[in-house]
């Protein structure tokens, strides 16, 4: 399967630890975002890259959030000072040019 | 502003018969405009997806309108079956290539 991977698939956690996530794209895709899904609700827009830089935030990503994509291939996604609200799917989705974003199966996170 | 609204939340259709599901957003510059299929558990897929320089497209069973002067698009599905069942997603973007925001959802069951 070479469609977006992302690990892990569920994280466990007690309030205040961080967490960090992976995500690999589509080989080649250019634009890789990260969106967090809450039960019910569609996906939300946290941030996205082109190759390496990151060229937008949401104002829903706290400064407890960083997101990296260092050589423009995988992503990781780091919680800090993880809290109740923080409990989503985290969603890793990419694309290329003008083509339509793949997503992944996402990383579910649970807050204890 | 940002925002996609979604409706009806839920949508009960018998095997056979045809669905439709309306979004209206607000951003006048948005071109881009998916829908994706999220069964449980599982990854958004794109079902189909249309830019502004159309009005419709068709996709055997399923065609999205759009009304970019109203500013609302629409997801047909004719001939239901059982496995059109599944919470689908419209939303919309400057492009493909950029943030999608998303409607919050509606949960279609085809019944037997």
């Amino acid at each position: 399967d070479t469609g977006v991977s992302q690990n892990p698939r569920h994280k466990i956690t007690k309030r205040g630890q961080n967490v960090t996530f992976r995500c690999d794209p589509i080989s080649e895709h250019n634009r890789l975002y990260w969106y967090r899904q809450t039960l019910g609700q569609g996906p939300e827009f946290l941030t996205y890259f082109q190759n390496e830089a990151q060229l937008e935030k949401s104002r829903l990503l706290s400064d407890r959030f960083s997101a990296e994509r260092p050589k423009g291939s995988f992503s990781t996604l780091e919680i800090q000072r993880t809290e109740q609200g923080d409990s989503a799917m985290y969603l890793c989705a990419s694309s290329v040019d003008s083509q339509p974003q793949h997503f992944g199966d996402g990383t579910r996170l649970s807050i204890l | 502003g940002e925002n996609v609204e979604q409706h009806p939340s839920t949508l009960s259709v018998q095997e056979g018969d045809s669905a439709v599901i309306k979004c209206t957003y607000s951003d006048s510059a948005s071109n881009y405009f998916p829908w994706y299929k999220q069964e449980l558990g599982k990854r958004p897929q794109l079902i189909i997806d249309i830019r502004s320089n159309v009005g419709e497209k068709k996709d055997q069973r399923i065609a999205v309108t759009l009304n970019k002067t109203a500013k609302h698009f629409s997801l047909h599905i004719t001939e239901t079956q059982p496995e059109d069942s599944a919470v689908y997603f419209c939303a919309e973007a400057l492009d493909s290539s950029y943030k999608l925001i998303f409607g919050s959802g509606t949960r279609l069951l085809v019944r037997p």
